[in-house]
């Protein structure tokens, strides 16, 4: 399917834990971002990445380490998760057309205990 | 920190009124975008305006954008049931980082 897919949709983990969430996109769109989501925050970016091997932190990135070494990819992952990082993950993507508009994937819900 | 600001947080009404959603800012800005959200979805693309412009429509939407007052508004006309979701706008300055705020929750009653 084309679009960008993320998995897990969902996951629980222990504090201290490392944890990664997957994005793959399907178009070789060149930006990619993740974002959480929390109530009354709204949506904060935490990394971005305007190319392989080139990313760059948002508002909030600590706690937080991303790569890219392939353009269709661009995991995030928590190096030791803490309860604070319970929150809703959105991976999204610009087409190269410089409209700016961001598709995202479905999310990752992740609960840390 | 957050660039946009929506107001109201939430918002009730009937089916077939109009829904209007406003969004202000801090700084300057190159487009400003709005994006709805279905309950447990990701973010779905509206519509986008950019600086120089001050209205534009899409169906039943319509965006005005007043870059003297850094504000702008979303309105849906004729609203539905299915219209029920949350709206963010978002703000980009330069580049492709585009910033959110922490939106309007819509709910039409049938």
């Amino acid at each position: 399917d084309a679009g960008i897919t993320q998995s897990p949709r969902y996951k629980i983990t222990e504090t201290g834990r490392q944890v990664t969430l997957m994005c793959h996109q399907t178009w070789s769109h060149s930006y990619m971002f993740w974002y959480r989501q929390d109530l009354g925050h709204g949506l904060r970016l935490i990394y971005y990445s305007a190319a392989a091997d080139i990313t760059d932190k948002g508002e909030v990135p600590d706690g937080y380490v991303v790569s890219r070494s392939k353009t269709e990819n661009f995991p995030l992952t928590l190096e030791s998760a803490t309860r604070s990082q319970t929150s809703v993950y959105f991976c999204a993507s610009i087409a190269p057309t410089n409209t700016g508009e961001l598709f995202f994937g479905e999310g990752s819900r992740l609960t840390v205990l | 920190s957050q660039q946009g600001e929506e107001d109201p947080q939430a918002l009730s009404i009937q089916e077939g009124e109009n829904a209007t959603m406003n969004c202000s800012y801090k700084t300057s800005i190159n487009n400003l975008q709005w994006y709805r959200q279905n309950s447990g979805r990701g973010l779905v693309h509206l519509i986008l305006i950019r600086s120089n412009e001050r209205e534009k429509h899409s169906g039943r939407l319509r965006v005005t954008l007043d870059t003297s007052k850094k504000s702008s508004s979303l309105l849906i006309t004729a609203s539905r049931a299915a219209d029920t979701a949350s709206y963010f706008c978002a703000t980009s300055r330069g580049g492709f980082k585009t910033i959110f705020g922490a939106g309007t929750r819509l709910f039409v009653k049938a």
